[in-house]
């Protein structure tokens, strides 16, 4: 699985955009990128995800460049709720779903 | 619908013990995986099920065991417990083996004197 880095951390203030990187420069083809945060003392928490277009639920929206090297996870108006770890994971499709490498995250604080 | 339940939710253990971990998954889920996750070294994988067959197994030594139900349902058993053995243990799981979103439950976290 490619390797993804990620700010340790970043602070966003309410109600305003948060925009959170991820570069993976050694993504294959065929590698997703998935998006999971975990709320402290909590369970991580799916977010989104994409292969190659831009996505977006009621969560958040992933933008991926053209050469998919990076990414940003976009939550549009960040709520203090909002604070938490975020992960960006690269995965190979097929039966392995179940097995997430997970890095150091990004820890977000929204301020009020 | 209830989400992924985890027993028992916190438990205190001594060195040379062992512990059996139990998970619930999402009604209709039939893949359900395991995590550690500690300070130290972040979220790792232990091992996954998928219609009773271990499917998938991370780094971890050998005292470290699980089985999935008919059910569903699955357990973890750690055995010779040390003092790095404390941590948050998450399962996870998802309806089938072709999606990477996974439903992860609270966690039970497990300290070991």
């Amino acid at each position: 699985d490619a390797k993804t880095t990620q700010p340790p951390s970043m602070d966003c203030a309410e109600g305003r955009a948060a925009n959170l990187p991820c570069n993976h420069s050694t993504i294959s083809g065929n590698e997703y990128v998935y998006w999971y945060r975990q709320i402290h003392s909590q369970g991580p928490q799916y977010i989104i995800h994409g292969l190659k277009n831009n996505e977006t639920n009621e969560m958040a929206s992933l933008i991926i460049t053209e050469d998919r090297k990076s990414s940003t996870l976009i939550l549009p108006h960040a709520t203090l709720r909002d604070t938490a770890v975020y992960y960006c994971i690269v995965r190979v499709g097929g039966d392995s779903w179940g097995k997430l490498q997970f890095g150091a995250g990004t820890q977000v604080v929204v301020t009020p | 619908k209830a989400g992924v339940t985890q027993t028992p939710r916190y438990l205190i253990k001594t060195r040379g013990q062992q512990v059996t971990l139990s998970c619930s998954p999402i009604s209709g889920h039939r893949s359900v995986s395991w995590y550690q996750q500690t300070p130290g070294q972040g979220l790792q994988f232990l091992f996954e099920y998928f219609s009773e067959t271990q499917r998938n197994k991370g780094n971890f030594p050998g005292r470290f065991s699980g089985r999935q139900f008919s059910n569903s349902r699955s357990e973890m058993n750690v055995s010779t417990l040390e003092l790095g053995d404390s941590a948050l243990y998450l399962c996870a799981s998802r309806p089938g083996l072709n999606t990477g979103e996974l439903f992860f439950g609270e966690g039970s976290r497990l300290t070991v004197l």
